[in-house]
């Protein structure tokens, strides 16, 4: 069955402008998790939904970010804006409600200029 | 917090040579400890996991022991290959706080012939 997809797979955006990610999980994944990983880094913790709920945003690093599921499916991340400390890869993972572990998406590469 | 330390790349090694990948972690309570893979160009894969102490993790040749009084989880493989050249990540699951994935920094992994 498909994978995890993300889209754009690449972004390059000017400083203040904003930009939309989004994610499509696995079909019939209750969970989906936001992370962001900087160059050389591990990935970081930004949001998680079961279904439409939000259920936790500790990770988004200013309101700037905001994160909606509004159907339970596919997810949008979207940056206000945007900085150039804002330069990562985006990354969307999606879990199955008794399995604990992760599957992610290939990210998205957002560059702010 | 949650936290997870990993040895620092690059690692080189040449074929048929023994790998271990040291990890430590830091949680509250009894969490889920994984490895995940990033081959070069490709996303994020789930290598092996272990959800309680003393459990042992395989995948391809991999293996990694749930040391819950080492807080360890140390990734060891009898004879690298070329093809296993990527960036290993270990991780820990959170499960009270919805199974979110705290990362280490990955470690680059160089098999040379």
């Amino acid at each position: 069955g498909a994978g995890v997809s993300q889209s754009p797979r690449y972004k390059v955006a000017k400083r203040g402008q904003d930009v939309a990610l989004r994610c499509d999980p696995i079909s019939g994944h209750v969970s989906l998790f936001w992370y962001q990983q900087a160059l050389g880094q591990g990935p970081e913790f930004l949001t998680y939904f079961q279904n439409e709920a939000q259920l936790d945003k500790s990770g988004l690093p200013s309101d700037r970010f905001f994160a909606e599921r509004p159907e339970g499916s596919v997810s949008t991340l979207k940056i206000q804006r945007t900085q150039q400390e804002d330069s990562a890869v985006y990354l969307c993972a999606s879990s199955s409600p008794d399995r604990d572990e992760q599957y992610f998406g290939p990210g998205t590469r957002l560059t702010v200029t | 917090g949650d936290s997870v330390t990993q040895m620092e790349g690059p690692v080189t090694l040449s074929e048929e040579a023994f790998l271990t990948i040291n990890c430590t972690y830091t949680a509250t309570g009894y969490p889920s400890l994984f490895w995940y893979v990033q081959y070069p160009g490709e996303g994020l894969q789930l290598l092996l996991k272990a959800t309680k102490a003393d459990d042992k993790g395989s995948n391809k040749g991999f293996e990694a022991t749930y040391r819950k009084e080492t807080t360890s989880f140390h990734l060891e493989k009898g004879s690298v290959q070329v093809s296993d050249s990527a960036v290993y990540f270990c991780a820990l699951s959170d499960k009270g706080g919805g199974n979110k994935l705290t990362f280490g920094t990955g470690t680059q992994l160089k098999v040379e012939l």
